[in-house]
């Protein structure tokens, strides 16, 4: 079964460090998502992508951060300086169709584990 | 603010018991409802999407039920089994298209 892939799965760098999170959708799937989930705390919704542009962004999602599909398969998360507060498990989505027809179901990647020191 | 709560935070029952997991949310004008599971260190996988339109799905041994009026949604599982271990998330596509998520219910079922 088509899966989303996330690379790496683990990542430690430094405050002030910019780090690239990757992420490869299931291969049919035009849009794509991050979510960021801070320990112990809510999923919480980043930034969706689709034909190249942002299509909708969280408060979030400041000027640190930004998206890129850098090839035909794969959707980069990039923080520019890291702080010691964008430690988190980063998830990556995809989906075949736009969310606003309300019945199309997200399949997420197993993560990747940001710590910043 | 759109706000999603659910409780209980945790809950632990003996396997073969019938389940609630109970969701609720602040504002109905919502696209759907979605309910996940997230193992341990894992990602989060979709077990059942409602549409706003509609008032419940089925899959196997889960039914989701969704009252948009009250704001609340169930999650029931029926004849619980330790595979069913996990940590559930509901989570509310608004019409801003920002899926908005619950803090989960983390289950243990008891062998």
């Amino acid at each position: 079964e088509p899966e989303v892939t996330q690379t790496p799965s683990h990542q430690v760098t430094q405050m002030g460090q910019e780090v690239i999170l990757r992420c490869v959708p299931i291969s049919n799937h035009l849009y794509f998502y991050w979510y960021r989930q801070i320990l112990g705390q809510k999923v919480e919704f980043l930034v969706s992508f689709y034909n190249n542009e942002i299509s909708e962004k969280s408060e979030i999602f400041d000027d640190q951060f930004s998206v890129e599909r850098p090839d035909g398969s794969n959707f980069t998360l990039k923080i520019r300086s890291t702080k010691l507060e964008d430690s988190a498990m980063y998830f990556c989505a995809s989906s075949e169709g736009g969310l606003a027809g309300g019945q199309e179901t997200q399949y997420f990647g197993p993560g990747t584990r940001l710590l910043v020191l | 603010k759109q706000e999603v709560t659910q409780i209980p935070a945790a809950l632990s029952v003996p396997e073969g018991e019938n389940l609630v997991l109970n969701c609720s949310f602040t504002d109905s004008a919502i696209y759907n409802l979605q309910w996940f599971r997230q193992d341990p260190g894992k990602g989060l996988t979709s077990l059942l999407l409602i549409q706003s339109s509609q008032r419940e799905q089925t899959s196997g041994r889960l039914n989701a039920s969704l009252d948009k009026s009250s704001g609340r949604s169930t999650l029931y599982i029926a004849a619980s089994q330790p595979g069913d271990s996990a940590t559930y998330l509901c989570a509310v596509l608004y019409s801003n298209y920002q899926l908005i998520w619950g803090a989960g219910t983390k289950l243990i079922i008891k062998p």
